[in-house]
């Protein structure tokens, strides 16, 4: 079975330094993407990064960079330079195969971050 | 409109009564999808739809039922609701089944009384 799992409930960092948040997978398919949500305190899910699993680069979108490690299944988000709008929770997802969907994603429990000034 | 609209943006609902939260998206995307999100447990799939006129059950469906009559419109009805449906809702949409990323509704907070 397919599963996300984030470790960290809750991170605090300094504003203008960099986080990391840790995302593990599992999946026996060969071929997978895993993606990045943000949802800040409005409620809203935000896109921020995607990594395919045939990838041969680390994906990258400003700020945001996935370090991705096949072997040992994870899929890190790297938050350089935190900003204070950076405060909310961070979901990793998986592309799923739930039933016939193709393309449903499998959320993990998400991280709540938060930017000290 | 742009992207994904939901309505009622929140509802409180006696127990027993139908519901239908409604799901609207323009941007011509094939497949869409029904998830719940509950505190602590992330989002979960309810339905999914890969093109109009199809349907599929997710991982949570029970209690629920969706059509996809037109490309634009996925409706998700709760037929008797029940306390334990009480959850924010999110509609979303992606180009095609398993492409790249999905874009979402600003979600339905409902609350069953």
């Amino acid at each position: 079975a397919q599963k996300i799992t984030q470790t960290q409930p809750g991170m605090f960092v300094q504003e203008k330094e960099a986080v990391t948040l840790d995302c593990t997978y599992d999946t026996s398919d060969p071929s997978y993407g895993l993606f990045w949500y943000k949802q800040p305190s409005s409620g809203e899910m935000i896109f921020l990064i995607y990594q395919g699993s045939y990838d041969q680069q680390n994906a990258t979108e400003g700020r945001y960079s996935l370090n991705f490690q096949k072997a040992r299944k994870s899929a890190n988000l790297v938050i350089s330079a935190s900003q204070l709008g950076d405060s909310a929770m961070y979901f990793c997802a998986m592309r799923g195969n739930y039933g016939g969907s193709q393309g449903n994603l499998i959320f993990g429990k998400g991280t709540k971050l938060s930017v000290k000034p | 409109i742009a992207g994904i609209t939901q309505a009622p943006t929140s509802q409180i609902l006696a127990a027993g009564r139908r519901m239908t939260l409604r799901c609207t998206q323009d941007m011509r995307h094939n497949a869409m999808y029904w998830y719940r999100q509950d505190l602590g447990l992330g989002l979960r799939l309810i339905h999914y739809s890969n093109t109009a006129g199809t349907t599929g059950k997710g991982e949570v469906p029970d209690g629920y039922s969706v059509s996809r009559a037109n490309t634009d419109d996925f409706p998700l009805t709760l037929a008797s609701a029940v306390p334990s449906q009480t959850s924010v809702y999110f509609c979303a949409s992606s180009v095609l089944a398993g492409v790249n990323e999905q874009f979402f509704g600003p979600g339905t907070r409902l609350t069953v009384l």
